[in-house]
C-alpha cells in the first residue's frame, strides 16, 4: 500500500536551519502537505505544494519536491524556539485519500 | 468561524464503559474523519465519511462505530471501552480533494 516515511526526531540549534525530510511511495499524488502539531494541540496546515511544482517558498519556509525520487523536504530558516513541534508530511492522491507520515519531532537546542 | 470543535476535551473511562465523542465543523465540509494518535504510531484513520449519511472504515476501525446524521457533525462511539483504546482522538474535515482541518483533540484514558 501507499506509505509516507519520515524520521522521528531532529535536533537543531536555535538560529540554524532545520531540514525535515519525507519520502512517499504514491505515484498519483496531487498535493503534498506539511502539518505542524504543537504540544497539546491538533494539526495545523503549515504549507503545501502542488505535485507539478519543484519548490515553494513562504517566508522562512521552503518546500522542495523531487518527484523522480518521491522526496519532499521542509526547510525552516533561522529556527526559533516556537518552531518546536511535531511536523507531519502528508500526501493526497487522486482518490482524495490523504496518507500521513508518523511525524518528525523537532527539538530546538539553545 | 469555530472551525472544527471536539467534545469532550478529556475523559477517563473504566473498561467496558461506553461513550460518544462529538465532532462539529462549521465550514460546510463534505468529508469528515476520525483519527487516533499514539506515541510512535503517527495518525491512524479510524473511520471517515464522504457525506451526510455515509461512513466508511479506515485503517483501525475495530471497537469503534460512527454516525454522520448531519453534515456538520461526526460522532465516534466506543461501545465497550478497552485499555488499548487509550489515546488522543482527532477529528478532521475537508472539502473533497483539499487539505484537512483538525480539531484540538480528545484525550481518552481507559482504566
Amino acid at each position: 500500500g501507499e506509505d509516507v516515511e519520515q524520521s522521528l526526531f531532529l535536533s537543531v540549534r536555535e538560529g540554524d536551519s532545520s531540514v525535515i525530510n519525507c519520502t512517499y511511495t504514491d505515484s498519483s499524488s496531487t498535493y503534498l502537505y506539511w502539518y505542524k502539531q504543537e504540544p497539546g494541540a491538533g494539526l495545523q496546515l503549515l504549507t503545501y505544494i502542488f505535485s507539478n511544482m519543484d519548490m515553494k517558498q513562504d517566508q522562512r519556509l521552503t518546500v522542495l519536491l523531487n518527484k523522480k525520487d518521491k522526496h519532499l523536504s521542509l526547510r525552516i530558516a533561522d529556527t526559533q524556539t516556537g518552531d518546536s513541534a511535531i511536523y507531519f508530511c502528508a500526501d493526497l492522491n487522486r482518490d482524495d485519500k490523504i496518507i500521513f507520515g508518523k511525524g518528525t519531532r523537532l527539538h530546538i537546542l539553545p | 468561524n469555530a472551525g472544527v470543535t471536539q467534545t469532550p476535551k478529556f475523559r477517563v473511562l473504566k473498561t467496558g464503559q461506553s461513550m460518544t465523542l462529538l465532532c462539529a465543523q462549521d465550514m460546510n465540509h463534505e468529508y469528515m474523519y476520525w483519527y487516533r494518535q499514539d506515541p510512535g504510531m503517527g495518525l491512524r484513520l479510524i473511520h471517515y465519511s464522504v457525506g451526510e449519511g455515509t461512513t466508511a472504515k479506515g485503517e483501525v476501525p475495530d471497537g469503534y462505530n460512527v454516525s454522520r446524521l448531519k453534515k456538520q457533525n461526526f460522532l465516534l462511539g466506543l461501545e465497550s471501552a478497552a485499555p488499548s483504546q487509550t489515546s488522543v482522538y482527532f477529528c478532521a474535515s475537508s472539502y473533497p480533494g483539499s487539505e484537512q482541518f483538525f480539531g484540538p483533540g480528545t484525550r481518552l484514558t481507559v482504566l
